[in-house]
């Protein structure tokens, strides 16, 4: 069965600080994306990157960076220096190559950032 | 080009009563899902369409959720009658449909969301 798990369920940190939000996941298919998105408090839901099974390299992207680890079905998603404006809640998610073309995303539970100035 | 976008933005009403949601997709996508998220859990799928098809509707939660897709465009999503558990932000997205092409995951859009409130 497919499952991602966001063991912090929140996590305060004051700005400048470096963060690390968890993400494990459990899938059966050798074929899958994971994503991280995340929903500031206008609601809406931010696509931040996606990353499928055959591609293992750490990404950086400006302040973001993520750690993908097959060995440990980890996910991971740090942000540096971290900023006010990075808070927010940050949901990893999980899709398997679905038949009919249902690639429908399995969610963590999500991790509330807060940032204090 | 326009995104996906969902009317309303917000709902309130009162247990016992209906709600429908509106979900209309980019232009051209032919895969739709709606997606909900219950105060302080995950965000859990409730179904996809293909065109006017329902793919697959496992997610929906009983019998009181109707989903739709008339001419393959728009959706909605009516609750009837609505109960207290029912509240939470109601997510939309669509899809193109890349099969058979390099990379051919079919990324989700999603629209800004409805918040539905229940008392």
């Amino acid at each position: 069965a497919q499952k991602v798990t966001q063991a912090q369920t929140e996590i305060s940190v004051v700005e400048k600080e470096d963060v690390t939000l968890d993400c494990v996941y459990e899938t059966r298919d050798t074929t899958y994306y994971l994503f991280w998105y995340k929903q500031p408090p206008s609601g809406e839901l931010v696509f931040l990157i996606r990353r499928n099974s055959f591609d293992e390299q750490n990404e950086i992207s400006g302040r973001y960076s993520w750690n993908f680890q097959k060995s440990t079905s980890s996910f991971n998603f740090t942000i540096t220096a971290s900023q006010v404006v990075d808070s927010a809640v940050y949901f990893c998610a999980l899709s398997e190559a679905g038949s009919f073309n249902n690639y429908q995303l399995i969610w963590g539970a999500g991790t509330k950032l807060i940032i204090k100035p | 080009e326009a995104g996906v976008t969902q009317f309303p933005s917000h709902s309130v009403i009162e247990k016992g009563q209906t709600v429908t949601l509106r979900c209309d997709p980019i232009s051209g996508h032919d895969n739709l899902y709606w997606y909900r998220r219950v105060m302080g859990k995950e965000i859990k799928f409730l179904l996809h369409f293909v065109k006017e098809s329902k793919q697959d509707e496992s997610g929906m939660p009983n019998n009181r959720f109707l989903a739709e897709r008339t001419g393959g465009t728009y959706s909605t999503l009516k609750v009837q009658p609505a109960e207290l558990e029912d509240s939470g932000v109601y997510f939309c997205a669509s899809s193109q449909d890349l099969t058979g092409l390099a990379d051919s995951y079919n990324e989700q859009f999603f629209g800004p969301g409805t918040r539905l409130t229940v008392l």
